[in-house]
């Protein structure tokens, strides 16, 4: 069964101090690696699409990496407008996919 | 370009009772997924529609039934309502294929009392 672990479970951060969000997979397969941005009561918001190890991908502020067992959203210089839940999932032979509790990122100014 | 739709956006229904929730995809989208997400936790997968047929289904009971409509519009239903389905559904639309990146619309909020 695909597992999807994300780490920490919160993360306060001050405006302009860069930090790194974890997610740990094991998948039989691996077909693709997603991050989602969730703000409180919306549906999650497309960020990246990672589909092999050491790809890495850029958007504004943020930087998804991906290796074997694990994937990082760098976070570079947050605003308080990046507060949000991000979420990681994996799609493995099927095209299901298999989501982690989300890391709650707060940004005080 | 709209977006995935869902409606409605909140409803409260009583132990028992049936619910039907509605998902319109991306344009252009054939495949259609409906997710299950509890307070705190990330989206748990309910099944998946193409071609107007459920392809995968995850863990969840038989009172969870969907379909599909010929312009790949989906519902989600649900029977006999209990205390433990109150949550956020979403719907995510694709085009079918493993490595498709899926859309999520807004959701619907549920709450059972």
């Amino acid at each position: 069964e695909d597992q999807v672990t994300q780490s920490p479970e919160a993360l306060r951060l001050q405006e302009g101090e860069s930090s790194s969000l974890n997610c740990s997979y094991t998948v039989s397969g691996l077909r693709g690696l997603f991050w989602y941005r969730q703000d409180p009561g919306k549906g999650p918001e497309f960020l990246f699409t990672l589909y092999s190890a050491g790809e890495e991908k850029e958007k504004e502020r943020l930087k998804a990496t991906l290796t074997k067992k694990e994937s990082f959203l760098h976070i570079t210089a947050p605003k308080p407008e990046d507060s949000a839940t991000y979420l990681c999932a994996v799609a493995g032979a099927n095209s299901k996919l298999t989501f982690g509790k989300g890391i709650t990122l707060s940004v005080r100014p | 370009d709209a977006g995935v739709t869902q409606s409605p956006t909140h409803l409260i229904k009583t132990r028992g009772q049936q619910v039907t929730l509605r998902c319109s995809p991306k344009s252009g989208h054939d495949t259609v997924s409906w997710y299950q997400q509890a307070l705190g936790q990330g989206p748990q997968f309910i099944f998946q529609y193409y071609e107007e047929e459920e392809r995968q289904r995850g863990n969840f009971p038989d009172r969870f039934s969907g379909h599909q409509f010929p312009n790949y519009s989906s519902e989600l239903n649900v029977n006999a309502l209990l205390l433990g389905d109150s949550a956020l559904y979403l719907c995510a639309s694709s085009l079918w294929s493993v490595t498709d990146t899926q859309y999520f619309g807004p959701g619907t909020r549920l709450t059972v009392l």
